[in-house]
C-alpha cells in the first residue's frame, strides 16, 4: 500500500528553527510537495523536491532523499504566522498525490 | 487576479438529499480536482478530470460524481448524501504538467445530519 508518515503535532518557539519530518512509501515516485495548511483555509504551496538535495527558499527549505524514501521541511527564524499544518504530498506513478496527514506545528512565543 | 472559488462555503443537509458542491476556476487550468478533508486524514481525492469532458475516480469516489462541459467548472455531486460524507471538501486545479503546484480553493465544510 502507499503510506505518507509525519508527525502528528510538533511545538517549537518563536524565533528557533523546526524541522518537520516525512517519509514514505508509494507506488512510484514523481516529485514531493509540501504544502502550509492555515487552520480553516486552504492548502497552500511551499516547495517541491524531484531531485535529491536541499532546496532553500527564504526561511523554509526542503531536503529530500529518494534513497531512504525522506523528505523534511525546515522552518528557521520561526513566527508566530507560521502556526499551521505542514503537508507532505507525494506524487506516484499514476500523477496522483498521496498525502500525508499533516503536521500541526505550534509556536511559542 | 485568478482564482479558484467554491460555493456554498457551508451547507447542512440530510441524509438521502442530493447535493451539489460548484467549483470555479479562472486560472484557465486543464486539471481540476476534488478532495475532501477529514480529521487524522490526509487530503483524499474523489475525482479529477484533465480537461473538458475528461473525468476520472479517486481513492474514495463512491457515492459521488463530476462532470466537465467546460474549463473553467467541475461540480461535485453528492447522489444521495450520508453521514459518512460529513467532511471539508476542497477543490483544486494545475497546469497541465504534472509537476505544477495545485492551487486551491477555499473549502466547503458539509454537514449530513
Amino acid at each position: 500500500g502507499q503510506n505518507i508518515d509525519q508527525p502528528t503535532e510538533m511545538t517549537a518557539t518563536e524565533g528557533a528553527i523546526v524541522q518537520i519530518n516525512c517519509t514514505y512509501q508509494t507506488s512510484g515516485f514523481n516529485g514531493l510537495f509540501w504544502y502550509q495548511q492555515h487552520a480553516g483555509e486552504a492548502p497552500t504551496f511551499l516547495s517541491y523536491n524531484v531531485l535529491d538535495g536541499l532546496e532553500e527558499k527564504g526561511r523554509f527549505s526542503s531536503f529530500l532523499s529518494r534513497s531512504k524514501g525522506y523528505s523534511y521541511l525546515l522552518l528557521k527564524e520561526l513566527q508566530m504566522k507560521d502556526s499551521a499544518s505542514y503537508l507532505c504530498a507525494v506524487m506516484d506513478s499514476n500523477y496522483q498525490l498521496i498525502w500525508g496527514a499533516g503536521t500541526k506545528l505550534i509556536i511559542k512565543p | 487576479d485568478a482564482e479558484i472559488t467554491q460555493s456554498p462555503r457551508h451547507k447542512i443537509t440530510e441524509t438521502g438529499r442530493q447535493v451539489t458542491l460548484a467549483c470555479h476556476q479562472t486560472w484557465n487550468h486543464n486539471n481540476m480536482f476534488w478532495y475532501r478533508q477529514d480529521l487524522g486524514h490526509g487530503l483524499r481525492l474523489i475525482h479529477y478530470s484533465y480537461g473538458v469532458q475528461d473525468t476520472n475516480k479517486g481513492e474514495v469516489s463512491d457515492g459521488y460524481s463530476v462532470s466537465r462541459s467546460n474549463t473553467e467548472d467541475l461540480p461535485l455531486t453528492l447522489e444521495s448524501a450520508a453521514s459518512s460524507q460529513t467532511s471539508v471538501y476542497f477543490c483544486a486545479s494545475s497546469e497541465r504538467e504534472s509537476y505544477n503546484e495545485q492551487f486551491f480553493g477555499p473549502g466547503t465544510r458539509l454537514t449530513v445530519l
